[in-house]
């Protein structure tokens, strides 16, 4: 089975805080993902990795960083935390010529 | 501008009815269709999925049936449980690439009341 682990399920932090939301696959894995969800706005993408050092923006990036020094781990990076930025995140996973994506847990952030 | 389109929020139904979740797309060249379905606290887990080169593709309990022509598909449970209530995704890809990246629509809440 595939296994995507998301470092935290629950994070509360401060406006102005640096947070990292740390994710991690098994399953050998070229692309990797970050989506947040909304209630109405459903899974926006934050940005995606298609191999190691690689990165794209998605439709969502601006207030978010991201790194992938190892093919197995992709980490975002909310550099200066803002209240519009409390969301669930979601990170996901998948194989470079399929499209089926694998999700983690979740990590619900709060911005105080 | 939302390429996927999940136009009702919410369904309700009774258990042991149909439920047809339906989804609409903008972009024809959108080749690959696929149906998630996530639980509050855990993240989306992937239901069943079809290519634009087929109209219907069955799986147990649950088809997804896709009309090019009108870019629209559709997911039809039957019979439905109370263990399928959740929100349900629908999302496309343009297969452009091997980002495999995925436009998501804005999810259905449905309700299967026993």
């Amino acid at each position: 089975d595939v296994k995507v682990t998301q470092s935290s399920r629950y994070l509360v932090k401060r406006t102005g805080e640096k947070v990292f939301l740390e994710c991690v696959q098994d399953m050998d894995h070229e692309n990797m993902f970050w989506y947040r969800q909304d209630p109405g706005l459903g899974l926006r993408l934050i940005y995606f990795s298609y191999d190691v050092k690689m990165k794209e923006k998605g439709d969502i990036p601006e207030g978010y960083s991201v790194s992938r020094e190892k093919k197995e781990r992709f980490s975002l990076i909310l550099e200066s935390a803002s209240t519009n930025q409390t969301s669930m995140y979601l990170c996901a996973s998948s194989f470079a010529i399929q499209e089926t994506q694998y999700f983690g847990p979740g990590t619900r952030l709060l911005v105080l | 501008d939302q390429q996927v389109k999940q136009n009702s929020p919410s369904l309700s139904v009774q258990e042991g009815r149909i439920s047809i979740l339906n989804c609409d797309y903008t972009n024809s060249m959108f080749d690959y269709f696929l149906w998630y379905k996530k639980y509050p606290a855990e993240g989306p887990t992937f239901l069943i999925s079809i290519s634009s080169i087929k109209d219907k593709n069955e799986d147990g309990r649950f088809t997804v049936f896709l009309n090019k022509s009108a870019k629209h598909l559709s997911l039809h449970i039957v019979p439905s449980q109370p263990g399928d209530s959740a929100v349900y995704f629908c999302a496309a890809s343009d297969g452009s690439g091997n980002t495999g990246k995925l436009i998501f629509g804005q999810g259905t809440t449905l309700q299967v009341k026993p």
